[in-house]
Formats: structure tokens, C-alpha cells, sequence
């Protein structure tokens, strides 16, 4: 079982307010990444990173930043809530080396904005 | 054009039954495949990856043709616990992002 944790798990917060979605992993992978996925639809890659310092935006714009100070934490941050951020937010990680490298996945954190 | 394209279904099928579904992508560069599951409002799960000779993990087979560029998942003896949405995953080139479809719904009914 892939040891990647997402906090928090649920999150309602009003309109404006600046947000933090923590992500670590204790696997030692170099790849890091941010996914929002809405009910039933495909995941769109939001962010991702290769490594400390390396951060890249993903497939899908988004207003949200991230850091990559230390190999096991990859924090997404959103500075000014809107409803339009309500969505689930999934977190992933993969080793460095090689194809074939599958992505392990977070339980994700839920979030509504008001 | 979506780089990876799934049939969304429902498939309906009852227990012990076999059910197979395919899933097309684009670029013809991509390495590396795979098969996830996931379940009603959680995080998605790795099933198997796909290699290019096709393998098998229990009741679970995939295949991989590249000439056609296409994946398929074969699930045989359905259980209900195999209802689930299943994600077909392809890497890119050179930079191993995925991606994902936005997945195949099987219901498995008692």
C-alpha cells in the first residue's frame, strides 16, 4: 500500500478565504503531482514536480500555486477561494527512475467553497 | 481529440460473468500503460500495467496492441465488488505525466 497523505480530508470554507491542501509521502519519490477531479469526470492534471525546486504547471489552468521545498511535501495553495475552487483535489506520487512508474494516489481532499 | 478515450458505459453484467472493455490513445509514442480502478467518490487505485505482451493478474487480463493503439481490460467471473469505474492511464513521452479517461463503469448485479 503506496503511503501518501492528503489533509485534510473535507474542507467547507467561505468565499475569499486562503487555503492550504497538504500532501506527504514517505516513499522518497522524486515525482510529485496535483489533480482535480469534479464528480464523474476525467482527472486533469494541475500541477505536478520532478523534484525539490522543480514545480511545472499541469494540463488544466488553475489559480492555485505549489511548492516543492522538501522531497516528501508537495502543499497546494489557494490564496483567494472562490466557488468556482470547489472540486476534489487528488495527490500523487511515482518513483524517479524509468517508464512504467504508476502514480499512487492520496485519499484526496474535498473541497466547497461557500 | 482526447489522448485517451473510453467507451463510459454502464456495463451491466451479472455475477461469474465475463466483461471486456477497450480503450483507444493517441499518441503513438507513449511507453507505458495502465489500468486503474476507482470506486464511488474515492482516490483511484492501481489494477495493472499493461506490458506488451499482455498479462494476466487473477481474473483480470490485459492486452496491448500498439499497431491499433488501443488497451483492454478483460474481467472474468464477475463479482459485485469488481463494480467500479475503471481509468485507462498512458504515459506521455520523455516526461512520464499520465494520462487518464475519464473511465468505464461496470456494475456487477447479484
Amino acid at each position: 500500500e503506496a503511503d501518501i497523505y492528503q489533509t485534510p480530508r473535507y474542507l467547507v470554507i467561505g468565499t475569499g478565504k486562503k487555503i492550504t491542501l497538504e500532501c506527504s509521502q514517505t516513499m522518497g519519490h522524486d515525482k510529485m503531482y496535483w489533480y482535480q477531479q469534479d464528480p464523474g469526470m476525467e482527472l486533469h492534471l494541475i500541477h505536478y514536480s520532478y523534484g525539490v525546486n522543480s514545480t511545472e504547471k499541469g494540463d488544466l489552468s488553475s489559480e492555485s500555486t505549489v511548492s516543492r521545498i522538501r522531497t516528501e511535501h508537495f502543499p497546494l495553495t489557494l490564496e483567494s477561494a472562490r466557488p468556482s475552487h470547489t472540486s476534489q483535489y487528488l495527490c500523487a506520487s511515482s518513483a524517479g527512475t524509468g517508464p512504467n512508474q504508476p502514480q499512487h494516489f492520496g485519499d484526496g481532499t474535498r473541497l466547497s467553497i461557500l | 481529440r482526447k489522448e485517451v478515450e473510453q467507451d463510459p458505459g454502464p456495463f451491466n453484467v451479472p455475477e461469474g460473468a465475463t466483461v471486456a472493455f477497450n480503450c483507444t490513445y493517441s499518441n503513438s509514442a507513449s511507453q507505458s500503460f495502465f489500468w486503474y480502478r476507482q470506486d464511488c467518490r474515492k482516490e483511484p487505485k492501481l489494477l495493472m500495467s499493461v506490458y506488451s505482451s499482455g498479462n494476466e493478474d487473477g481474473r483480470f487480463t490485459a492486452q496491448l496492441n500498439r499497431a491499433s493503439q488501443y488497451i483492454s481490460l478483460l474481467i472474468r467471473d464477475s463479482k459485485l465488488s469488481d463494480s467500479a469505474t475503471y481509468l485507462c492511464v498512458v504515459s506521455g513521452v520523455n516526461d512520464y505525466k499520465l494520462s487518464f479517461g475519464a473511465g468505464t463503469t461496470v456494475t456487477v448485479r447479484a
